[in-house]
């Protein structure tokens, strides 16, 4: 079956620098990955759709700015977090799209910690 | 707008018990529908899926899922607990035209007792 990977799989990085997460579609093209945020003992929340080659499309409430998306070919995207603060801390998963509407091939996340 | 609801944030079920996970969904066009299970520190798999085909879906491991349009439900179950579904197991929703956002349920911790 399709694999997602990510890296690196726990960060740990100070206050205000960014960290770089990657996430790579193994087997396969993804013209579209998901970036989700989910917090302990929580639901995955949507960030962004990420599309090969274009803009990401980011949720309400989510700032384009501190998060920074780039999906520059049809098996990577990543997420940056840029200057980072303790409330960023969460497990960041991505997900390609595979097959039909709502099927998603999902990595196998990266907890960040700041501190 | 769509969501789904899981009932209960923790099930605990002694293993051979029948397992029941409830989730009800809400959404103004046919819904696909979704159950993800994910393991500590891992991300989402996907145990079975209903996209308005036959409405009692089987997936992986011996669960299944029956669609019931006149109660909005899809829930999940499995005949006979076994310790290695001990996991966290997500509803989600979408439907099969637009934008296909997957909203997802706030998960069921599903535990298992020898």
């Amino acid at each position: 079956g399709a694999v997602v990977s990510q890296h690196p799989s726990w960060v740990i990085c100070k206050s205000g620098t960014s960290v770089k997460i990657e996430c790579r579609s193994l087997d396969f093209q993804a013209t579209t990955m998901f970036w989700y945020r989910q917090f302990p003992k929580q639901s995955l929340m949507l960030m962004a759709t990420s599309n090969e080659g274009s803009k990401a499309t980011y949720e309400q409430g989510v700032e384009k700015d501190k998060f920074l998306i780039n999906h520059a070919s049809l098996t990577l995207s990543t997420l940056t977090v840029t200057s980072a603060h303790p409330e960023d801390s969460s497990f960041y998963i991505c997900s390609a799209r595979v097959g039909g509407p709502g099927e998603q091939y999902f990595g196998p996340g990266t907890r960040l910690t700041v501190t | 707008a769509q969501s789904v609801t899981q009932l209960g944030s923790h099930v605990s079920v002694s293993e051979g018990a029948l397992v029941l996970l409830r989730c009800n969904y809400s959404s103004s066009v046919p819904p696909y529908l979704f159950w993800y299970v994910q393991y500590p520190n891992q991300g989402l798999q996907l145990l079975l899926k209903y996209t308005s085909a036959a409405t009692l879906v089987k997936g992986i491991n011996g669960f299944e899922a029956e669609f019931k349009k006149s109660e909005t439900s899809f829930h999940l179950t499995k005949p006979s607990a076994h310790m290695s579904d001990a996991a966290e197991y997500f509803c989600a929703v979408t439907y099969s035209g637009g934008y296909q956002k997957v909203t997802f349920g706030t998960g069921t911790k599903l535990q298992v007792i020898p």
